[in-house]
């Protein structure tokens, strides 16, 4: 079985400052890990992945993720939030036996100017 | 070209009437999705096609229909749907069915059910 959790509904930062969306999970084997972003009346789109190696993943839009592997964790993070990135995201995970990638419940963000 | 487009953007259809979305790629991608998002909630498996062929059905009521005519389309065929069905109705493909591959999802069709 897999899941993942994200454990705030709403997170607030002003614009500038850096922002932190969290997301655990909790997989058998190896976990494939993902975010997407989803604005207002548009689809997901794909912001970045971790399958292996560097524990550090580099996405667009200058976001980055850090995979911990003893915390079950892979936060979404920006040094510097802009207005324009206002929206709802999604971590996902997927092991390498599962039939389908499982989403969090998101985590919708608000950078206030 | 890293697009997926579906159409219609927006349907409103009465609970007796059949329509089709449809869904379009030409990323060579071989896997196919569709998904059902409601408001502010994760995106929820509806059907998976991997190479043409229905791989995964999430036991979705068989007013939806799905079918793939070639590796660039998929449609979902909607006939005497409820009020509850109500949704974006999300397309998405990936290279193939692995584990490690993003999906790249359509803009989505938004469907109303009166």
């Amino acid at each position: 079985a897999q899941s993942v959790a994200q454990p705030e509904d709403q997170v607030n930062v002003a614009e500038g400052n850096p922002l932190t969306v969290k997301c655990t999970y909790s997989v058998s084997g190896n976990p494939y890990l993902f975010w997407y972003v989803q604005y207002p009346n548009r689809g997901l789109q794909f912001l970045l992945k971790y399958i292996t190696g560097d524990n550090l993943v580099k996405g667009s839009y200058g976001f980055e993720a850090e995979f911990n592997k003893s915390q079950t964790s892979f936060h979404l993070k920006k040094p510097s939030a802009l207005v324009s990135d206002s929206a709802l995201y999604f971590c996902a995970v997927r092991s390498g036996s599962a039939r389908q990638l499982t989403f969090g419940s998101g985590t919708q963000l608000t950078v206030l100017p | 070209d890293t697009e997926v487009t579906q159409t219609p953007k927006h349907l409103v259809m009465g609970m007796t009437n059949k329509k089709s979305l449809k869904c379009e790629q030409h990323m060579g991608h071989r896997a196919m999705y569709w998904y059902k998002q409601k408001a502010k909630k994760p995106p929820e498996l509806m059907f998976v096609y991997s190479y043409e062929k229905l791989s995964i059905n999430e036991s979705v009521p068989s007013r939806f229909s799905p079918e793939c005519p070639n590796s660039s389309l998929l449609n979902l065929h909607l006939h005497a749907l409820q009020p509850e069905d109500s949704a974006l109705y999300l397309c998405a493909s990936s290279q193939d069915r692995g584990p490690t591959g993003e999906l790249f999802f359509g803009e989505g069709s938004r469907l109303t059910v009166l």
